[in-house]
């Protein structure tokens, strides 16, 4: 079975500074997706970012980007020029390459973002 | 265009009761899934439906069942409800079936059991 692991509960930054969330996953699958999602205090759950496991380049949208290293199982948010409304739960989560199959998604614990005015 | 909605958002049941929670997708949206939130559980995935078809299941016992209607919107139900049931329940919408596609997901559904 595939798990997704968060080892940071909390982080706190600095309004307008650069934050680095991790996440580790473990999967015998080759191919993939890996998603970034935000919770804010509403509850809505939003996607942030995604990225396709057979694609080399990293996935950037806007001030987030992220820092997949395939061989070491790795999937790290980068968040620059932190601003207040980024403060939320943030989830880290896996999908196997379904092509048309359906298996859900697989979430990490989540981090807690706190953004220091 | 509107988003992916639930009903009810707050609902408090005792335990041994059954509830059904609402779920109305996206438009255009054929694939409905439904994950359970706990603080001790975290996420976790509990089925999807694609075409009124149920194409996956998590591992949730069977007090845990759905439905997909013709026009996508779809229906979970909890029979002989524990205290453990006790969750935010989101569903989550799109166009089609699998992780090519982008899932958007509703505000939930509290669920309290007393």
């Amino acid at each position: 079975a595939q798990t997704v692991t968060q080892s940071q509960p909390e982080m706190s930054v600095q309004e307008a500074e650069t934050v680095t969330l991790s996440c580790t996953y473990d999967t015998s699958e080759s191919d993939y997706y890996l998603f970034w999602y935000k919770q804010p205090p509403s509850r809505q759950m939003i996607l942030v970012i995604r990225q396709e496991a057979y694609k080399q380049q990293n996935a950037t949208e806007n001030r987030f980007s992220v820092n997949f290293q395939k061989a070491a199982k790795s999937f790290s948010l980068k968040i620059s020029d932190s601003q207040l409304g980024d403060a939320a739960m943030y989830f880290c989560a896996y999908s196997r390459f379904s092509g048309g199959g359906a298996d859900g998604l697989t979430f990490g614990k989540g981090t807690h973002l706190i953004i220091q005015p | 265009k509107a988003g992916v909605t639930q009903t009810p958002r707050y609902l408090i049941k005792t335990r041994g009761q059954q509830v059904t929670l609402s779920c109305s997708p996206i438009s255009g949206h054929r694939s409905v899934s439904w994950y359970q939130q706990t603080p001790g559980q975290g996420l976790q995935f509990l089925f999807e439906y694609f075409s009124e078809t149920q194409r996956n299941k998590g591992n949730f016992p069977g007090r845990f069942s759905g439905r997909q209607f013709s026009n996508s919107r779809s229906e979970m139900n909890v029979s002989t409800l524990e205290l453990g049931d006790s969750a935010l329940y989101l569903c989550a919408s799109s166009l089609g079936q699998g992780a090519d596609y982008e899932q958007y997901f509703g505000p939930g559904t509290r669920l309290t059991v007393t």
